[in-house]
């Protein structure tokens, strides 16, 4: 089956500290995976992304590591702010019959603690 | 300027009525989706169009009828509304018909079903 695993559910850190938050997947074929912030009551907007030909990207204070071979991608926050606050969605591009879809793992709201 | 735009952002209902929700793009993309928000925060997709030609169709009841007059375009028909229907539907856009780039998302309408 086409699946998005995403744990933990829920995470609370300290302003400051670091978060992670890792994603599995099931479908070998998948080749793009983003990550998406939603903020309370927004709409999810794209903050990062990894393709399968890469091991790790980093956007200043995010970063996206891959990998392939335990089929897992996880996202990582250093120095955490309370605008951080909001539910991550991870998802994975799915092959479905001539075409491609993402599937979303079930979100995790991240509270970043003043 | 706004890049994904749907109409209207509420919409309360009685149970056995039938809505539309209209959603527009000016990104120039071929792709257009629509998402389901439930309660729980799940984003799952209901339906892709690539060019005005449907090209993915999850399980969903036939009392939900997409249309895209034309790639910049996509509305979503309910016919029969029932309690389980509220939630709130995205709208997104994204460059691809492959699921391997970004995907924009509209601000979401919230329906209520009574």
């Amino acid at each position: 089956g086409e699946n998005v695993e995403q744990h933990p559910s829920t995470l609370s850190v300290q302003e400051g500290d670091s978060a992670v938050i890792k994603c599995t997947y099931s479908d070998s074929a998948s080749n793009y995976f983003p990550w998406y912030k939603q903020e309370l009551g927004k709409r999810p907007q794209l903050i990062i992304d990894i393709r399968s030909n890469v091991g790790e990207k980093k956007d200043q204070r995010i970063a996206v590591t891959l990998n392939k071979t335990a089929k897992h991608f996880s996202l990582h926050i250093t120095e955490t702010q309370p605008e951080d606050s909001a539910v991550y969605f991870c998802a994975a591009s799915i092959v479905s019959g001539a075409n491609s879809k993402l599937t979303f793992g079930k979100g995790i709201t991240l509270s970043v603690r003043p | 300027d706004t890049a994904v735009s749907q109409t209207p952002k509420y919409l309360v209902t009685q149970m056995g009525n039938d809505k539309s929700i209209k959603c527009e793009q000016n990104l120039g993309h071929d792709t257009m989706y629509w998402y389901k928000q439930d309660s729980k925060k799940f984003l799952k997709i209901m339906f892709s169009y690539n060019n005005k030609e449907l090209i993915i169709n999850e399980t969903v009841p036939n009392r939900f009828s997409p249309k895209s007059p034309d790639k910049a375009h996509l509305n979503l028909h309910i016919n029969s509304l029932e309690l389980g229907d509220s939630a709130v539907y995205f709208c997104a856009s994204s460059p691809s018909r492959w699921g391997t780039d970004t995907q924009y998302f509209g601000p979401g309408t919230r329906l209520t079903v009574l």
